[in-house]
This record gives structure tokens, C-alpha cells and sequence, in this order.
């Protein structure tokens, strides 16, 4: 198994040009979860899916809208970046039932950067 | 919504001494929390986690506490080792009926454990 994939691992993008950050888990799991990451800040919630088509906001969403048209596939969409989206994108995962307690599982992250 | 406040936001110890973190929150519903370690350039990954109906659970070096009374809980790494040096998040959420959890992340604890 994979684990969780996040595709592409880096990106510089120009303000105002748009990009999607993939995001694909092999385990089967219902959820999944769009975080972002910066110095001093941790980790804070962008959008986050229960199930196969089906999403909701998080903690900070604006400026990004996710898909999830696949089990396996969680897209996040920056259509105007902007400076203030720099920042490492984290991914994850997880499932319920009765040898989980909902365990998030991470992918490696993308590092993004806005000019 | 959940706030949660950890510290240190650095800590630097000597092998085999013994590293402490904690964490506070907000959120009396919250009921799970979990301790996320991350490795220079991956993702965090968990360690250990707890659930509100538990005052205390150990895996080897690594234990946790919690004291739902006055909303903290804390990591407890015992005998450390220099590959314990990572950055350390804690996280508290809800486990419902449903199964899915959403956190909130601490800001992160940087553990640099010398020889």
C-alpha cells in the first residue's frame, strides 16, 4: 500500500494563476481532510470530505474549493493564488470502525509557493 | 469552535533525560485526543492518543495524560533518544456517533533531544 500520494510535492505559481493539489489514498478510507501548514501557526483545517462526493469547510477555506468525485481522490483548488497561500499542504485520511478511532493518516506534503 | 494552546514551542534536552509537553483546551465535547510526531520534510504521523473516558495511557517510552477537569493533557517521553528530535503537535476533537473526527491542532512543540 501507498498510504496517502499528494501530487505535485513542489509548485511555485505566479498571483493569480490558478493550480489543484491531488491528493489519493489506497486504504479504502471515507474521509479525508485538506490541511495547511505554516511557521508558528500548526496545522489548520481547509475543507474536508466524509464520503465520496460530499464536502465541507473547515477552519480556514477561503481562497480554495475541494472535489471529491472518487473514494480515493481529494482535489484542492487555488483558482487566484495568492502570497498569502505559501505554505505545505497535508493531506490525510482515515476511517471508523472497530479497529480504528479515526487515526488521520498524513501523505508528504506539498510545498507551494505564490510570487 | 476549539482552540487549543501547547508548550513549549521549543525544548531541548539530553539523551535519557525526560521531555514534557503539554497542551490545553477549549471545547468541553471534545473527546479524543491524539499526539502527532513530524519528521523534518514528512508528514506527521501518530504516536499516541487518548480518549476522554481515559485519565492515562503509556506504550513504552511514550505516555499521556489527561486531565478532563481542567481541559489539559500532556506527552510524557521517557529516556530519550536523538531520533525522538522532531516537532510534536498535540490535537483534540470529537469522535461521534458517525465515526468521523475533525482537530484542532496545537502549534507545535520542536523536541531536540543532544547526545
Amino acid at each position: 500500500n501507498a498510504g496517502v500520494t499528494q501530487t505535485p510535492k513542489f509548485r511555485v505559481l505566479k498571483t493569480g494563476q490558478s493550480m489543484t493539489l491531488l491528493c489519493a489514498q489506497d486504504m479504502n478510507h471515507e474521509y479525508m481532510y485538506w490541511y495547511r501548514q505554516d511557521p508558528g501557526m500548526g496545522l489548520r483545517l481547509i475543507h474536508y470530505s466524509v464520503g465520496e462526493g460530499t464536502t465541507a469547510k473547515g477552519e480556514v477555506p477561503d481562497g480554495y474549493n475541494v472535489s471529491r468525485l472518487k473514494k480515493q481522490n481529494f482535489l484542492l483548488g487555488l483558482e487566484s493564488a495568492a502570497p498569502s497561500q505559501t505554505s505545505v499542504y497535508f493531506c490525510a485520511s482515515s476511517y471508523w470502525g472497530p479497529e480504528s478511532e479515526g487515526e488521520q493518516f498524513f501523505g508528504p506534503g506539498t510545498r507551494l509557493t505564490v510570487l | 469552535g476549539e482552540n487549543v494552546e501547547q508548550h513549549p514551542s521549543t525544548l531541548s534536552v539530553q539523551e535519557g533525560d525526560s521531555a514534557v509537553i503539554k497542551c490545553t483546551y477549549s471545547d468541553s465535547a471534545s473527546n479524543y485526543f491524539p499526539w502527532y510526531k513530524q519528521e523534518l520534510g514528512k508528514g506527521p504521523q501518530l504516536i499516541i492518543d487518548i480518549r476522554s473516558n481515559v485519565g492515562e495511557k503509556k506504550d513504552q517510552r511514550i505516555a499521556v495524560t489527561l486531565n478532563k477537569t481542567a481541559k489539559h493533557f500532556s506527552l510524557h517521553i521517557t529516556e530519550t533518544q536523538p531520533e525522538d528530535s522532531a516537532v510534536y503537535f498535540c490535537a483534540a476533537g470529537r469522535i461521534l456517533n458517525s465515526g468521523y473526527s475533525t482537530l484542532t491542532f496545537g502549534k507545535g512543540t520542536m523536541l531536540l533531544v543532544s547526545p
